[in-house]
C-alpha cells in the first residue's frame, strides 16, 4: 500500500524558515517523480513544487521560485521542501504527492500538514 | 501558463441526479486532464486521469470525457458519499494547474 506521510509543519513568522519532510512507503520511491501542492485554508490547490527521480531537475511555480527548494533522499524515501522567507501568504496545507509515471498527475497524496506563517 | 476555468463553483443536486462538472483549458493540452475528489478535512483523491480513464477503485457512475479543450467530469446517479469539492488538472505542461474546484452538495 502506497504511503506520504508528511511532517515538519507549525506556526512560524514571517521571514524565516521551515523544512517539510515527507516519507514514502508502498512503492520504490527511487523510480517516480514527487512533488508538493498545497492549499490555503479554503481555498484551492496550487502545484508547488516537482522534483525528478534522481534529483537532478527540479519546477517550481513563480509563486516559490527562488524561495522553496524541493530535494529528495532515495536511501531514505524521503522528500522534503525547504521554505525560505516565508510570508503570510504561504499559509496552508502542505501535501505530498506522487506523480504517475509517464503521463505526470499525481495519483497519490499525504494527509498534509498544515503551515501557518503569522508573527 | 495553462489556465483551467471550472465550472460550476457549485452545484445543488438531488440523490440519483445526473451531475456534470466542466474544465475548460486555455490551450490544447491533449488528454492530459485529471479529475479529483476532496471530502472535507482529507486529501484529494483520484477518480479520472488521461481525460477519460476511471482511477483503480473508483466506482463506474464516474466518467470524464473531452471535447476539444473542453473537458468533463460526470456523475451518474449522484450519491451522498459524492459530497465534496471537485477539482481537474491539466498535466500536460509545468506549472501544473487547478481548476478553482466545485463544491457539490446534496439538495
Amino acid at each position: 500500500e502506497v504511503q506520504l506521510v508528511e511532517s515538519g509543519g507549525g506556526l512560524v513568522q514571517p521571514g524565516r524558515s521551515l523544512k517539510l519532510s515527507c516519507a514514502a512507503s508502498g512503492f520504490t520511491f527511487s523510480n517516480y517523480y514527487m512533488a508538493w501542492v498545497r492549499q490555503a485554508p479554503k481555498k484551492g490547490l496550487e502545484w508547488v513544487a516537482t522534483i525528478s527521480t534522481s534529483g537532478s531537475r527540479t519546477y517550481y511555480p513563480d509563486s516559490v521560485k527562488g524561495r522553496f527548494t524541493i530535494s529528495r533522499d532515495n536511501a531514505k524515501s524521503s522528500l522534503y521542501l525547504q521554505m525560505n522567507s516565508l510570508k503570510s501568504e504561504d499559509t496552508a496545507t502542505y501535501y505530498c504527492a506522487r506523480h504517475r509515471k509517464t503521463a505526470y498527475y499525481f495519483d497519490y497524496w499525504g494527509q498534509g500538514v498544515m503551515v501557518t506563517v503569522s508573527s | 501558463d495553462i489556465q483551467m476555468t471550472q465550472s460550476p463553483a457549485s452545484l445543488s443536486a438531488s440523490l440519483e441526479e445526473i451531475v456534470t462538472i466542466t474544465c475548460q483549458a486555455s490551450q490544447d493540452i491533449g488528454n492530459y486532464l485529471s479529475w479529483y475528489q476532496q471530502k472535507l478535512g482529507k486529501s484529494p483523491q483520484l477518480l479520472i486521469h488521461s481525460a477519460t480513464s476511471l482511477a483503480d477503485g473508483v466506482p463506474s457512475r464516474f466518467s470524464g470525457s473531452r471535447s476539444g479543450t473542453q473537458y468533463s467530469l460526470k456523475i451518474n446517479r449522484l450519491q451522498v458519499e459524492d459530497t465534496g469539492i471537485y477539482y481537474c488538472l491539466q498535466h500536460y505542461s509545468a506549472p501544473w494547474t487547478f481548476g478553482g474546484g466545485t463544491k457539490l452538495e446534496l439538495k
